[in-house]
């Protein structure tokens, strides 16, 4: 069965400091994708990356990096200089690529809320 | 191009009636999800549809059901509301599944049962 570990509950940095929110994921498929959700105060899941599993490159989208890591399951996002407006609270989720029911949703972690002090 | 739009954003209801919310996807998009959140349990997956066929469900009760309209709008039904339900329920669309395009979510509905 899929899983998404997100250890870190709560978060809390000084303006420009930079914070790394980790996620450890377990699936059985060799194939599968991952991606990072931001949830502000509105409540609307705002789509931030997508990577599949064969692509083991790290990502940079300005303040954003994501460092993705098969041997260790692990999918971690960097936010570099952190501002007041990242605050929220940010989801890891996980969709295997068979073609039953797995692969038509996302299983979610708990989610780690970022607070971002002025 | 506009997003997902859920409706109502909110709604408090009594125990025991039952409730429809409505999702009307990004136009082009035929597959929409609904998930529901709340705190003891996060997010969770309810039931996903493609034009008009619900291709994958949940571990919900059948109190929860769905359907999805030719126009790829899309319904949830609660019916027998409990207090449990009381959660924000989030409808996302995409033109396919999810691991190959990705979802679009919708603002939610705050669902409050008293």
């Amino acid at each position: 069965a899929q899983k998404v570990t997100q250890a870190q509950t709560e978060i809390s940095v000084v303006e420009k400091e930079d914070v790394t929110l980790d996620c450890v994921y377990e699936t059985r498929d060799t194939t599968y994708y991952l991606f990072w959700y931001k949830q502000p105060p509105s409540g609307e899941l705002v789509f931030l990356i997508r990577r599949n599993s064969f692509d083991e490159q790290n990502e940079i989208s300005g303040r954003y990096s994501w460092n993705f890591q098969k041997s260790t399951s692990s999918f971690n996002f960097t936010i570099t200089a952190s501002q007041v407006v990242d605050s929220a609270v940010y989801f890891c989720a996980l969709s295997e690529a068979r073609s039953s029911g797995s692969a038509r949703q996302l299983t979610f972690g708990s989610g780690t809320q970022l607070t971002v002090l002025p | 191009k506009a997003g997902v739009t859920q409706t109502p954003r909110y709604l408090i209801k009594t125990r025991g009636q039952q409730v429809t919310l409505s999702c009307s996807p990004i136009s082009g998009h035929r597959s929409v999800s609904w998930y529901q959140q709340t705190p003891g349990q996060g997010l969770q997956f309810l039931f996903e549809y493609f034009s008009e066929t619900q291709r994958n469900k949940g571990n919900f009760p059948g109190r929860f059901s769905g359907r999805q309209f030719s126009n790829s709008r899309s319904e949830m039904n609660v019916s027998t509301l409990e207090l449990g339900d009381s959660a924000l329920y989030l409808c996302a669309s995409s033109l396919g599944q999810v691991g190959d395009y990705g979802y679009t979510f919708g603002s939610g509905t705050r669902l409050t049962v008293v």
